[in-house]
C-alpha cells in the first residue's frame, strides 16, 4: 500500500511567488494534518482536515497560506505571497478516522515532506 | 501551555546505549512519541506510550515516562550505525484521538565508529 505522498520534493522560489504544495494521503484515511519545520525549530501544525472539512487550523500563520482538500481525497496548501521565512520543511500526514478503527489508537502517518526555500 | 524540550544533539560509540531526554509541560498529554527522521525521509513513529504508563519496551527500544518530573527518555540498546537520525520526542493531549501532535526541536544523534 502506497504511503503519503507529497510534491514536489523541493522547491526554490523568490520572495513574492506563489508556490502549491500537495499531499496524497493514504487511500481512506479521513485526517490528513499539515505540519511545518522551520529551520532548526520544532514541527509545528499548521491545519486538520476531517474529510473535506477543516477541523482545526488554529496552526496556520497568517493568511497567506491557503489550504484546501476539495472531495476529501488529496490537500494542496498554497502560500501567496511567499516570504523568506516561510522557508522550511512543510509535512502531510493522514490517519484513519477514529471511529473506523473502533476508537484505538489511530496512527499519523507522514510523508517525506516538501523542502521549501524562499530567496 | 504546549513545549516539548530536548538536547539537540547526542554523540555515542556504535554499540553502546543511546539515551534521548524530553521534558514537556502539559499535564493533560494523553500520548507521548518518539519520531526517527533519517536523512531524505519523513517522520517514522518509532513507539509511543500511554501517559498512564511507566514503561515501554520494545526489542532495543525502551520508553520511560516519569508524569510527575513531566519527563520522557527514549534509551537504544546497542546503537548501530542505522540508527543515526533525527529523533523527535512530541505530544499529544487532548482525549480526542483524531488531533494534532506537537513536536520537539529534535536531537540528532550521532554514531561514532
Amino acid at each position: 500500500e502506497a504511503g503519503v505522498t507529497q510534491f514536489p520534493s523541493h522547491s526554490v522560489i523568490e520572495k513574492g511567488q506563489t508556490v502549491t504544495l500537495r499531499c496524497d494521503p493514504i487511500s481512506g484515511h479521513d485526517n490528513l494534518y499539515w505540519y511545518r519545520r522551520v529551520m532548526g525549530k520544532e514541527i509545528k501544525f499548521l491545519l486538520h482536515f476531517v474529510k473535506e472539512s477543516k477541523q482545526d487550523e488554529s496552526g496556520m500563520p497568517n493568511n497567506r497560506f491557503l489550504a484546501e482538500r476539495t472531495g476529501g481525497t488529496y490537500s494542496t496548501l498554497k502560500v501567496q505571497p511567499a516570504e523568506l521565512e516561510d522557508s522550511g520543511v512543510y509535512f502531510c500526514a493522514s490517519s484513519q478516522s477514529g471511529s473506523v478503527s473502533g476508537g484505538a489508537y489511530t496512527e499519523q502517518f507522514f510523508g517525506p515532506g516538501t523542502r521549501l526555500t524562499v530567496l | 501551555g504546549e513545549d516539548v524540550e530536548q538536547s539537540l544533539f547526542l554523540s555515542v560509540r556504535e554499540g553502546d546505549s543511546s539515551v534521548i531526554n524530553c521534558t514537556y509541560t502539559d499535564s493533560s498529554s494523553t500520548y507521548l512519541y518518539w519520531y526517527k527522521q533519517e536523512p531524505g525521509a519523513g517522520l517514522q513513529l518509532l513507539t509511543y506510550i500511554f501517559s498512564n504508563m511507566d514503561m515501554k519496551q520494545d526489542q532495543r527500544l525502551t520508553v520511560l515516562l516519569n508524569k510527575k518530573d513531566k519527563h520522557l527518555s527514549l534509551r537504544i540498546a546497542d546503537t548501530q550505525t542505522g540508527d543515526s537520525a533525527i529523533y523527535f520526542c512530541a505530544e499529544s493531549y487532548t482525549t480526542h484521538r483524531d488531533d494534532k501532535i506537537i513536536f520537539g526541536k529534535g536531537t540528532r544523534l550521532h554514531i561514532l565508529p
